[in-house]
């Protein structure tokens, strides 16, 4: 069985560009949520993907957008990067009506 | 709406003494209530959840955590602990979507645990 993977596991992003992190999900897991972690603080909720659809999404701008496919590995896209997005990006993937989430290693995303 | 508050941001302690990770939440339904683990430059491991019935919980390397719903907190404790225990705590609070499914986790902002020799 596999663990969530992402990637890649660090980037750096000059402002104003757009960047893609990618996740794939434990087997068998079909939704997906991403979290931002700034540094020394807690992970923030963005938003989860049940069935390719967004299933409730965090105080985070539309620039934030995702995306799940029919595997059920996502995408999280953020565009016009700003400093302040400088941060650990955390995929967690789980079965639905399940209370456990299982995270990815994470994507350190620097913006400069 | 739900929060989490960790009372404290860091906590040093020498090995093998008794420690606790104090957690206190606010929410206006019912919750799952987890703590996980985070070690340096690794993501979240959970480390132990409360969803029903028994209101101590345990993990497998001795940790245990008490949910007490009239004082809304879900502290963790571990008796004895050990160098390897040095990392970052999180708690963390999740209601429920529509339809039943698990909702977001929603985090407190962490304390670090740090054993000393």
């Amino acid at each position: 069985e596999t663990g969530v993977t992402q990637s890649p596991t660090h980037l750096i992003k000059t402002r104003g560009q757009q960047v893609t992190l990618r996740c794939s999900s434990q087997s068998g897991h079909n939704t997906v949520s991403w979290y931002q972690q700034a540094l020394g603080q807690g992970p923030q909720f963005i938003f989860q993907y049940y069935r390719e659809e967004e299933n409730g999404r965090g105080n985070f701008p539309p620039r934030f957008s995702g995306l799940q496919f029919p595997n059920y590995s996502s995408e999280l896209n953020v565009n016009a990067l700003e400093l302040d997005d400088s941060a650990l990006y955390l995929c967690a993937s789980s079965l639905v009506q399940n209370t456990e989430a299982f995270f990815g290693q994470g994507t350190r995303l620097t913006v400069v | 709406a739900q929060s989490v508050t960790q009372l404290d941001s860091q906590v040093p302690v020498f090995e093998e003494a008794p420690v606790e990770l104090r957690c206190n939440y606010s929410s206006s339904v019912s919750v799952y209530l987890f703590w996980y683990v985070q070690y340096p430059n690794q993501g979240l491991q959970l480390l132990l959840k409360y969803l029903s019935g028994s209101t101590l919980v345990e993990s497998i390397n001795g940790f245990e955590a008490e949910f007490n719903k009239s004082q809304t907190s879900f502290h963790l404790r571990k008796p004895s602990v050990h160098i390897s225990d040095t990392a970052e705590y999180f708690c963390a609070v999740s209601g429920l979507n529509y339809g039943g499914s698990q909702g977001n986790l929603i985090f407190g902002k962490g304390t670090k645990l740090s054993v000393k020799p």
